[in-house]
């Protein structure tokens, strides 16, 4: 199957600080890319979906001020959590959507976020 | 909208007997795909089985199978010979027409020796 990457796998920072985490999508390129957020012993919450060259579509209750996302290519997307406070602390990841056809996602491996 | 509902928040098998993780589902489509995905402590993501709606046949995948019932808007995975190495929380997953996938809330699996 195909691959997704993300960079970092666990980051800690500062309250305050901004953090970057991308996810790159390595032997086929994505129009779409979900990011999500993910508690202990919770299931994944769309957080927003990320389209090549256009805005961010975020769900209901996502701060997209809080939430930069980027997609500037089409295997690249990025997500920028700014002035993190420890509530956003949590588990990130990054999915990349395959054909129509398809239906499925492929997923990285996600990033966990210690705001300190 | 789309829901996925999973009831069983966890279950336990003995190695190398057969257990059933329960889905159901709810969509307005046709035309649609289930997945099912297994996150072991690792956390990734890793796709288990795919079911596409307008195949009667159930998908199978080695010891996965599933037994998917359109009317009753049901697609259960049936995990037979369980290994510890499926110790692990399964998702039950539908995607809307933009791939937007919905996840039920999982079923932690127990495998013991």
């Amino acid at each position: 199957g195909a691959v997704v990457s993300q960079h970092p796998s666990r980051v800690i920072c500062k309250s305050g600080t901004s953090v970057k985490i991308e996810c790159r999508s390595l032997d086929f390129q994505a129009t779409t890319m979900f990011w999500y957020r993910q508690f202990p012993k919770k299931s994944l919450m769309l957080m927003a979906t990320s389209n090549e060259g256009s805005k961010a579509t975020y769900e209901q209750g996502v701060e997209k001020d809080k939430f930069l996302i980027n997609h500037a290519s089409l295997t690249l997307s990025t997500l920028t959590v700014t002035s993190a406070h420890p509530e956003d602390s949590s588990f990130y990841i990054c999915s990349a959507g395959a054909s129509v056809n398809w239906g499925g996602q492929f997923f990285g491996p996600g990033t966990r976020l210690t705001v300190l | 909208a789309q829901t996925v509902t999973q009831s069983q928040p966890e279950m336990s098998v003995q190695e190398a007997e057969t257990v059933t993780l329960s889905c159901t589902y709810d969509t307005s489509e046709n035309n649609y795909y289930l997945f099912w995905y297994k996150q072991p402590p690792s956390r990734q993501m890793i796709l288990v089985i795919r079911q596409e709606a307008y195949k009667q046949q159930n998908a199978t995948e080695n010891r996965f199978s599933v037994n998917f019932q359109k009317a009753a808007k049901s697609f259960s995975l049936k995990i037979s010979d369980s290994q510890l190495g499926d110790t692990a929380m399964y998702f039950c997953a539908s995607p809307l027409y933009n791939n937007d996938m919905r996840f039920g809330a999982g079923t932690r699996l127990t495998v013991k020796p």
